[in-house]
């Protein structure tokens, strides 16, 4: 089966501007996931999707943060403006129903926030 | 404290070596646990997952959780260089989506 597709695969970007990732789950795949990896750390969830809604956005900074997925497929994640803490790699992930045996991961999108 | 927590490495073994790779975590209500393989500049693989205590073995690698010390152990035998990547382990719970990462471990695996 095709994998998590991602783009773009780097961006740089100057603090305050706006910018937008991509992310295409595996087919089928109801649950769709947004995780933030900074340098060193672990992923951290910013905001999952059951297919068109909503289940946890509870660490999305939804000041500057936003994310759709629209007919419960496709996703975007934006951040407006960014901040040079915003640098990180920028991980979509996708599952058949809750996870349960765990998630597939794209290769992501490296952000640099100069 | 952080939920999940991984000595960060590295761990550099020669070709051939037993690896042992541990976490630990705080919340008793993880009930699933899972580790992932981390290239650079990929994102992570899936490689095991129990639920509760156990063992559970696939070729090379062998997961074990022990929930009395919330303790998670991946052992990696016969390691070879293709090895040699960053390690995360992952916690979630029986009502949660969510699953919490640690902060990795690095594994080299000398020729």
């Amino acid at each position: 089966e095709a994998g998590v597709a991602q783009s773009p695969r780097y961006k740089i970007i100057e603090k305050r501007q706006s910018v937008a990732f991509w992310c295409n789950p595996i087919s089928g795949h109801a649950t769709l996931y947004w995780y933030q990896q900074i340098l060193g750390q672990g992923p951290k969830l910013l905001i999952q999707f059951q297919n068109n809604g909503v289940v946890d956005d509870s660490q999305l900074p939804k000041d500057r943060f936003s994310a759709e997925r629209l007919k419960g497929v496709d996703s975007t994640l934006k951040i407006q403006p960014a901040k040079l803490e915003d640098s990180a790699v920028y991980l979509c992930a996708s599952s058949l129903d809750d996870g349960v045996y765990g998630y597939t991961f794209g290769s992501g999108t490296r952000l640099t926030v100069v | 404290q952080k939920e999940v927590e991984q000595d960060p490495g590295p761990l550099s073994v020669p070709e051939g070596a037993i690896v042992s790779l541990n976490c630990t975590y705080s919340n008793s209500a993880f009930q699933y646990f899972m580790w992932y393989r981390q290239y650079s500049r990929k994102g992570p693989e899936l490689l095991m997952y129990t639920y509760s205590s156990g063992n559970k073995e696939d070729g090379r690698f062998t997961a074990q959780v022990d929930k009395s010390s919330k303790y998670i152990s991946l052992f990696i035998r016969d390691s070879q260089p293709s090895d040699s990547a960053t390690y995360l382990c992952a916690s979630r719970m029986d009502s949660s989506y969510k699953l919490i990462f640690g902060s990795g471990t690095r594994l080299l695996v000398r020729p």
